[in-house]
């Protein structure tokens, strides 16, 4: 167990809806990042929250967005879904920004139907 | 941005045979490489990893390896064992805070140990 949750492990949805991923880090890690894994693909860096802030995007689309409330935790929303945005999610989280290991959360299965 | 090229993408190996992966990557600014192995339907978890001012890192059965000049690190696994299995991914940080350290990953090689 790496400490990461993540809720829900699976989500089915129909295109064109908006569902909401979450991510609790690991007790006292302020950065979380997510990533999509597409069938067969690797981990694609979306965006990096740090205390809060948003610190860094990757190719994340604009009908995504996600943010970090004040007790750490993350969300991600995804809306007006299609069916390419079926995939894993995954957060990770790390105590600060150094370069220290990622701890990764089991992961939210997303299918869109 | 940083660019990680991963080879080979499935690798197949006999049981106590070597399993070696290499990675490129982009940015000269990259000083961290972390390893990550992703059994089936789990999460990536770091194997090992290295910084730019080591050459080489070894713990017991894995060792990696580390060539700045030609922007290349390389994973080496001896005596495999069955539950080597899995998918590796390799990864490079340019340990920039105002980047946020994001890790930019390999495609990823899907490993195959044959007892």
């Amino acid at each position: 167990d790496s400490g990461v949750t993540q809720t829900p492990k699976h989500l089915i949805t129909a295109t064109g809806q908006r569902v909401t991923l979450r991510c609790s880090p690991r007790s006292g890690d302020l950065s979380v990042y997510w990533y999509q894994q597409s069938l067969d693909q690797g981990l694609q860096f979306l965006i990096h929250y740090y205390n809060g802030e948003e610190r860094a995007k990757g190719n994340i689309l604009e009908r995504f967005s996600a943010q970090q409330f004040p007790d750490l935790h993350s969300e991600l929303n995804l809306s007006s879904l299609e069916l390419g945005d079926s995939a894993l999610y995954f957060c990770a989280s790390k105590r600060g920004q150094m370069n220290t290991e990622a701890f990764f959360g089991q992961g939210t299965r997303l299918t869109v139907v | 941005g940083e660019n990680v090229e991963q080879h080979p993408s499935t690798l197949s190996v006999q049981e106590g045979d070597s399993a070696v992966i290499k990675c490129t990557y982009s940015d000269s600014a990259s000083n961290y490489f972390p390893w990550y192995k992703q059994e089936l339907g789990k999460r990536p978890q770091l194997i090992i990893d290295i910084r730019s001012n080591v050459g080489e890192k070894k713990d017991q059965r894995i060792a990696v390896t580390l060539n700045k000049t030609a922007k290349h690190f390389s994973l080496h696994i001896t005596e495999t064992q069955p539950e080597d299995s899995a998918v590796y991914f390799c990864a490079a940080s340019n340990g920039i805070k105002a980047a946020g350290n994001k890790l930019t990953f390999g495609g990823g090689t899907r490993v195959l140990v044959k007892p």
